[in-house]
């Protein structure tokens, strides 16, 4: 079973909308991380953030922000005011037991925005 | 934040032929390093993970013979790709963590190999 799903393969969307790209996880651990990584085409991922599974509060960092909710098994991730620069892959990832230290990732997100 | 650097960026060699690529933490020690192999519109595929000072653990599926890995400081991880063939052909990329469980992942820039 994937554990880590996101279901939205291609996203477009014109500059100033707000997008939201999704993540769903799966996990039996009550103690887990999530990250979200970003990859523009020069292919380098870039950290965004990390959670773990005891914090739920959401988080805004600028024009972004994420939104856990464990009753549900999603961390979304909604970008305000989109840019062109924003364009790019979004992956989702989960790190679990045992050890907690590889990360599991989704097929990722490639979201366009347009001028 | 903490900074990973890969070298080379882009490589092309002819089948047959060896290729190193370097993975290192600048500005942090690292203790653990992961390498990830990632095809045109995919998401990363783990190979492997290797710790300072000891033998690094292959994903089911991966070569050890064909991927070698040397993790011989905190600063610095080697991926050899041994005898080349085109179909290792990829994007292949490193991080770094510097604690302990659950801690953040940094990546590197990646390296795109072309084996002719």
């Amino acid at each position: 079973a994937q554990k880590v799903t996101q279901a939205q393969t291609e996203i477009s969307v014109v500059e100033k909308e707000d997008v939201t790209l999704d993540c769903v996880y799966e996990t039996r651990d009550t103690t887990y991380y999530l990250f979200w990584y970003k990859q523009p085409p020069s292919g380098e991922l870039v950290f965004l953030i990390r959670r773990n599974s005891f914090d739920e509060q959401n988080e805004i960092s600028g024009r972004y922000s994420w939104n856990f909710q464990k009753s549900t098994s999603s961390f979304n991730f909604t970008i305000t005011a989109s840019q062109v620069v924003d364009s790019a892959v979004y992956f989702c990832a989960l790190s679990e037991a045992p050890g907690y230290s590889t990360l599991t990732f989704g097929k990722g997100t490639m979201l366009l925005v347009s001028p | 934040g903490a900074v990973v650097s890969q070298h080379p960026s882009w490589v092309i060699c002819k089948s047959g032929t060896s290729v190193k690529i370097e993975c290192r933490s600048l500005d942090f020690q690292a203790t653990t390093m992961f390498w990830y192999r990632q095809f045109p519109k995919q998401s990363l595929m783990l190979m492997a993970t290797s710790n300072e000072g000891s033998k690094a653990t292959y994903e089911q599926g991966v070569e050890k013979d064909k991927f070698l890995i040397n993790h011989a400081s905190l600063t610095l991880s080697t991926l050899t790709v041994t005898s080349a063939h085109p179909e290792d052909s990829s994007f292949y990329i490193c991080s770094a963590t510097a604690g302990g469980p659950g801690e953040t992942q940094y990546f590197g820039p990646g390296t795109r190999l072309l084996v002719l």
